[in-house]
């Protein structure tokens, strides 16, 4: 069974703090990588889609890279705000396509 | 353009009964998606539908089953309903296959059984 593992399980942060998330898998089994933005009482939000070794991608004040030799994705929030507070979750997809395994999230609390 | 739609948002059902979720997806979306979240499991992969063909299934048992219509349209069945599975069923659209394309979530169903 596929394991994707998520560190750490929660953080708080105060407003304006940088932070950063991993999300580590087995490198044997690898294929695509999906991070998602999930808020309270609201539908889980696609961040990015990672395919390729030493991906890099950003959005805002959001960033990811990808390490698929050793199996770790990075995400990292610069200046964190209040609406950054949300359950951010990694997803891998195995290296037949055939099996998504979420991990169990890291939930980041932002104060202001 | 409009979003991923679900219905019904909410169900109450009892232990045996069967049901029947609808998602809508995004238009020109060909590929939908089906997820359970559980506080005890999290959320956990059910099946992806690409051009009406079943193409990818979760580690979950044969009572819960799907299908895609040609208009893209996806009903998910759970037969003879337990009470773990009582969750919130998400399904999520994408232009292409869900493996490497952006997915965009519904609002879920929430079903209750008793």
């Amino acid at each position: 069974i596929l394991n994707v593992e998520q560190s750490p399980q929660s953080l708080h942060v105060q407003e304006g703090d940088s932070t950063n998330f991993t999300c580590s898998f087995p490198s044997s089994n690898f294929y695509a990588l999906h991070w998602y933005r999930w808020e309270t009482a609201k539908s889980p939000e696609a961040l990015f889609v990672m395919t390729l070794n030493g991906d890099e991608k950003k959005k805002g004040r959001i960033s990811a890279t990808l390490n698929t030799k050793e199996g770790y994705s990075y995400l990292y929030i610069k200046g964190s705000q209040p609406e950054d507070s949300a359950t951010y979750l990694c997803a891998l997809w195995d290296n037949y396509g055939q099996n998504f395994v979420f991990g169990p999230g890291t939930r980041l609390s932002v104060l202001p | 353009k409009a979003g991923v739609t679900q219905t019904p948002r909410y169900l109450i059902k009892t232990r045996g009964q069967q049901v029947t979720l609808s998602c809508s997806p995004i238009s020109g979306h060909r590929s939908v998606s089906w997820y359970q979240q559980t506080p005890g499991q999290g959320l956990q992969f059910l099946f992806e539908y690409f051009s009406e063909t079943q193409r990818n299934k979760g580690n979950f048992p044969g009572r819960f089953s799907g299908r895609q219509f040609s208009n893209s349209r996806s009903e998910m069945n759970v037969s003879t309903l337990e009470l773990g599975d009582s969750a919130l069923y998400l399904c999520a659209s994408s232009f292409n296959r869900g493996t490497t394309d952006t997915q965009y979530f519904g609002p879920g169903t929430r079903l209750t059984v008793l």
